[in-house]
């Protein structure tokens, strides 16, 4: 029962490194997303893939890439970290239907 | 655009007290409306859901309604326990779960 399984669960970055967020889903889920959750926020989507091979820019996309590379996985990218991506971030996944989503464990991430 | 408001927190009950939690929408048409809980150190989960005005979502002894009228969706809980100490999000969804929308959530604290 492992469900949405992201890594890594703590990272700290200097300002200008880069690093990839993995995120992997054993649901067999076609749809798939990244949030960052910051106090005072709620959440906010920052890329979606709707299906196995696309992805779409959600409300916050600047300054990350993502990568469907497959049906299970979908990383996310952060080419030059800056200290306004200090966040932390959930996958999730949800069944055709969109409905209902299920969240990783989150990744937290500071940028210095 | 859409929005979800909920009230802020912390909210700080003793054991078996009564629990409400406000929240209200802005949203164009007929929106799915969402009860998301975050327990310490853990991604979200969905709590409960209605899809259609006057229904009743309920989990766990948690229940919402969904009040077109006062566009509204406030959670309750009769007799909450120490082990309901976390964050609760409300969302609406108007076509997809990449379409949600997230209020910023509110802490419930429950002391013995």
């Amino acid at each position: 029962n492992a469900g949405v399984t992201q890594t890594p669960k703590f990272q700290v970055l200097k300002t200008g490194q880069s690093m990839t967020l993995q995120c992997a889903q054993d649901m067999n889920h076609n749809s798939m997303y990244w949030y960052r959750q910051d106090p005072g926020m709620g959440l906010r989507l920052i890329y979606y893939s709707a299906s196995e091979g696309t992805t779409d820019k959600g409300e916050v996309p600047n300054g990350y890439n993502v990568s469907r590379l497959n049906k299970r996985e979908f990383s996310l990218r952060l080419e030059s970290a800056a200290p306004s991506q200090t966040s932390v971030y959930f996958c999730a996944s949800s069944d055709i239907r969109g409905t209902e989503a299920f969240f990783g464990q989150g990744t937290r991430l500071t940028v210095v | 655009g859409n929005s979800v408001t909920q009230m802020e927190g912390p909210v700080t009950l003793s054991e078996e007290a009564f629990l409400t939690i406000n929240c209200t929408y802005t949203a164009t048409g007929y929106p799915s409306l969402f009860w998301y809980v975050q327990y310490p150190g853990e991604g979200l989960q969905l709590l409960l859901k209605a899809t259609k005005a006057d229904d009743k979502g309920s989990n766990k002894g948690f229940e919402a309604t969904y009040r077109k009228e006062t566009t509204s969706f406030h959670l309750e809980k009769g007799s909450v326990q120490v082990s309901d100490s976390a964050v609760y999000f409300c969302a609406l969804s108007d076509g997809g779960y990449q379409k949600v929308t997230f209020g910023t959530g509110t802490k419930l604290q429950v002391i013995p």
